[in-house]
């Protein structure tokens, strides 16, 4: 399996644009989790899905922000419009669910400007 | 959101030496536990569980003491490839998923 697949790997933005972040899960895996890392903050949880069903969205900082799965194999996140605070790393991870933990992908680092 | 503490070093260790962190969780509920190894500007990626009555994973040991709410990772012999991030992570149980620790910052010195 190739792991976790994000794209971009880089985006720089203007502020006010819109940015759309990109994640394949692991085939199989019935949970998709999106994470923001800061160096002030660490790992935060944004929101994640359960077989393509948003299940907690309480940390997802503001309406700019939104997050969709419209199939198994694919998922969105995205800021409208961007802000230099939403600089950060963002982080897709999947799991098939129990005690397993998470496999991440390799991030999209985000620098609005 | 329940917390995760962890000493964010640096930790700066002899190669060759035996090192160990501690991690203490807020949520008495929690039901798994994981240690996270993340590399400079790369994914965390999982090092190992830790079950309840400790468990070894050739120099890494990992323990956890649900009475006190910690769980601890311990490196023996450490190599200059050890240097990285170490991240405690709990699953808080329910629909609550996994909440890091801010990590542990390890520099492993020759």
């Amino acid at each position: 399996d190739a792991g976790v697949i994000q794209s971009p790997r880089h985006e720089v933005t203007e502020m006010g644009q819109e940015v759309t972040l990109r994640c394949k899960p692991i085939s199989g895996h019935d949970y998709l989790f999106w994470y923001r890392q800061t160096m002030m903050r660490g790992l935060e949880l944004l929101i994640y899905f359960n077989n393509n069903v948003p299940i907690d969205d309480s940390g997802m900082p503001e309406d700019r922000f939104s997050a969709k799965m419209p199939n198994a194999s694919f998922s969105t996140l995205k800021i409208q419009p961007s802000e230099p605070r939403d600089s950060a790393v963002y982080f897709c991870a999947s799991s098939p669910g129990g005690d397993y933990g998470y496999t991440f992908g390799s991030g999209t680092r985000l620098t609005v400007v | 959101r329940k917390e995760v503490e962890q000493d964010p070093g640096p930790f700066n260790v002899p190669e060759g030496a035996t090192v160990a962190f501690n991690c203490t969780y807020s949520n008495s509920a929690s039901q798994s536990f994981f240690w996270y190894r993340q590399d400079c500007r790369k994914e965390p990626k999982l090092l190992m569980s830790v079950y309840s009555s400790g468990n070894e994973d050739g120099r890494f040991t990992a323990q956890l003491n649900r009475a006190s709410q910690y769980i601890s990772l311990l490196i023996r012999d450490s190599k200059l490839s050890d240097s990285a991030t170490y991240l405690c992570v709990v699953n808080g149980g329910g629909a609550d998923g996994l909440t890091f620790g801010k990590g542990t910052h390890l520099i492993i010195q020759p």
